[in-house]
């Protein structure tokens, strides 16, 4: 199965910095099919970005998804308070659709 | 809007089974695939597999030998066996509308921890 690697662990920003979280899988995710979700604590996650780069409905436009083959990114161009959370990336290229452990935005 | 409630014991016992059940209210669960999610500290995320309304099943091969899901499409919803837990089968578990059987998850329920202690 492809194991997702999402780094830093921990970003550490303040509101209305730029956040570039990156996903990083073991083997080519084909078709760029990869998607990002937003945890907050006590909730499920929530879809925000899929096939790499387009927005769930009613996510704001300051996501962003990028990348392809192993290198993915999510860019959230000006954070907001609301934005402070755990994001995970998900393949869906290869089954069984696998998860990365997370990527924790936290207040500076 | 499509919402999803797990319901179900929050602690089993080991060596038993773990049933779940999934409500989905705000729209049919005809023409749809549902899947289940866990989260644990352990493993973080995990699909462990989804139904088709038609009742067609796909499993993640770690759990295969352990899960069983169903469909009652009367009753809008879909259930969750899993036989002999252990405490490594700890976690909040998720239902989720899979959006076409293959890709991403786009509705999700919120969760429910179901323990394995004796």
């Amino acid at each position: 199965e492809i194991v997702l690697t999402q780094s830093p662990g921990t970003l550490s920003l303040s509101p209305g910095e730029r956040a570039t979280l990156s996903c990083r899988a073991s083997q080519s995710v084909s078709s760029s099919y990869l998607a990002w979700y937003q945890q907050k604590p006590g909730q499920a996650p929530r879809l925000l970005i899929y096939g790499a780069s387009n927005r769930a409905t009613g996510i704001p436009d300051r996501f962003s998804g990028s990348g392809s083959g192993t290198d993915f990114s999510l860019t959230i161009s000006r954070l907001e308070p609301e934005d402070f959370a755990v994001y995970y990336c998900q393949q869906y290229g290869s089954s069984p659709r696998t998860f990365g452990q997370g990527t924790k935005v936290e207040i500076k | 809007q499509v919402q999803l409630q797990e319901s179900g014991p929050g602690l089993v016992k080991p060596s038993e089974t773990l049933s779940l059940t999934c409500t989905v209210s705000g729209g049919s669960i005809s023409g749809n695939y549902w899947s289940w999610i866990r989260q644990s500290p352990g493993k973080g995320l995990e699909w462990i597999g989804y139904i088709h309304y038609s009742g067609s099943t796909n499993y993640n091969p770690s759990l295969k030998s352990r899960v069983t899901i169903s469909v009652a499409t009367s009753k809008n919803q879909f259930s969750l066996k899993l036989s002999s837990v252990t405490a490594a089968d700890t976690a909040v578990y998720y239902c989720a509308r899979d959006f076409n059987g293959w890709t991403h998850f786009d509705y999700w329920g919120q969760g429910t921890l179901v323990t394995v202690s004796s």
